[in-house]
């Protein structure tokens, strides 16, 4: 049974730019969650896509989207990029219900 | 919009000392998570508590759940070197909104 798996691994990009980050759930998995974590503080949600479907979203704005594919893999896409998205994407996946989620081990994006 | 708060943010303990994490939050959730991180690292799960009264325990972390006081605590019985991390909780609201709380990191000092 493989784990999440997210990459890149690193990213620096400049302001303006879009970003596209990858995540393969876990295997038996059909919910990814995303998360940005700053420095120094807790993972804020992003959103969530179930079965290919956004299934939940934090508070976020637009320039904040995803997909999820019929193999459960997922992106998250950000436009315009600021200095603040600077931080640390992971992606969780799980199974239907109430069950934990599983954490890749995450992308850390610098916006110079 | 939910608020969890963990206290204390910063916990430096002596090998061998017990204490406990709270985790408030603020509006009815029927799932708590707690989460381990370690430096540059990802988050591990370590436990799922689904119930009012839930208790669950894994070698010296027992994590609780009080639905009605809307708290959790992580208590850390005889404490270890292996234990430092940032833990962390989390509740879903409705609409699947996971929120955690700003963490808890802990140092044990041998």
């Amino acid at each position: 049974e493989t784990g999440v798996t997210q990459s890149p691994t690193h990213l620096i990009k400049t302001r303006g730019q879009q970003v596209t980050l990858r995540c393969s759930s876990q295997s038996g998995h059909n919910t990814v969650s995303w998360y940005q974590q700053a420095l120094g503080q807790g993972p804020q949600f992003i959103f969530q896509y179930y079965r290919e479907e956004e299934n939940g979203r934090g508070n976020f704005p637009p320039r904040f989207s995803g997909l999820q594919f019929p193999n459960y893999s997922s992106e998250l896409n950000v436009n315009a990029l600021e200095l603040d998205d600077s931080a640390l994407y992971l992606c969780a996946s799980s199974s239907t219900g109430p069950e934990t989620q599983y954490f890749g081990p995450g992308t850390r994006l610098l916006v110079l | 919009e939910l608020k969890v708060e963990q206290n204390p943010l910063f916990l430096s303990m002596q090998e061998g000392k017990n204490y406990t994490i709270y985790c408030n939050y603020s509006t009815t959730s029927d799932r708590l998570y707690w989460y381990r991180q370690d430096p540059g690292k990802s988050l591990e799960s370590l436990f799922v508590l689904l119930s009012n009264g839930a208790v669950k325990q894994e070698g010296r972390l027992m994590a609780s759940l009080d639905t009605k006081a809307r708290l959790s605590t992580l208590h850390i019985t005889a404490a270890v070197h292996d234990l430092s991390a940032t833990y962390f909780c989390a509740v879903i609201s409705t609409g699947n909104q996971f929120y955690f709380g700003t963490g808890t990191s802990l140092t044990v000092i041998p």
